[in-house]
């Protein structure tokens, strides 16, 4: 499968611990996008990477960090973890060359929960 | 700070009547619009954008400048049509591909 991809599916923390959810882009898509899906709320952005540096972020609490490594991965460090984190994190990615379609190409998400 | 309303959690509909999922927006520029589905089980994926001006499974969408709506809708539901609907838009500018997502709506089409 060359599509995005999310590591791990299923994480189960207790507060106050850190925690690192990974992302793999589809092949040449050079942006990566994080957002975050709380019980009953929609897709909140997180942060945008392209090629490996940040292009945008949106509401991101300090606690939370990314990055995008050379090999185009992304990486959504959530340390010092509270209940209200808990939450599906997606990550997305989109072909940024060419036309630009604003298309966005989601992963699975990764479920965090928070005890 | 642009803002995408969708003001229905959950609508149910019968197979073959008409579906209208509303979309409504806040945004300052001239934005692009976007519909998202995500069936049972698999990833979101695109449905449709505004710029394209096309009809995807049956579905359309026209961007209302002046009531800023992208209302999404459908002549004939069918079942497999059922799955979670979401509103987006990306702000103007190039380079630009954060999208502000609804909430979503829950179309369920009964047989």
């Amino acid at each position: 499968d060359s599509g995005v991809t999310q590591t791990p599916k299923h994480l189960i923390t207790a507060t106050g611990q850190r925690v690192t959810l990974r992302c793999s882009p589809r092949s040449g898509d050079l942006s990566v996008y994080w957002y975050q899906q709380s019980l009953d709320q929609g897709l909140q952005f997180l942060i945008q990477y392209y090629n490996g540096e940040e292009r945008a972020k949106g509401n991101i609490l300090e606690r939370f960090s990314a990055q995008q490594f050379p090999d185009l991965h992304s990486e959504l460090n959530l340390s010092s973890l509270e209940l209200g984190d808990s939450a599906l994190y997606f990550c997305a990615s989109s072909a940024v060359a060419g036309i630009h379609t604003g298309e966005l190409f989601f992963g699975e998400g990764s479920r965090l929960t928070v005890l | 700070a642009q803002r995408v309303t969708q003001p229905e959690k959950l609508l149910s509909v019968f197979k073959g009547a008409p579906v209208e999922l509303k979309c409504n927006y806040s945004y300052s520029g001239s934005p692009e619009l976007f519909w998202y589905v995500q069936y049972s089980r698999q990833r979101l994926q695109l449905l449709l954008r505004h710029i394209s001006r096309e009809s995807i499974k049956g579905f359309t969408a026209d961007l209302n400048k002046g009531e800023t709506s992208f209302h999404l809708k459908k002549p004939f539901a069918q079942e497999e049509d059922s799955a979670m609907y979401y509103c987006a838009l990306r702000p103007s500018g190039a380079g630009s591909y954060q999208l502000t997502f609804g909430k979503g709506t829950k179309l369920s089409v009964i047989p």
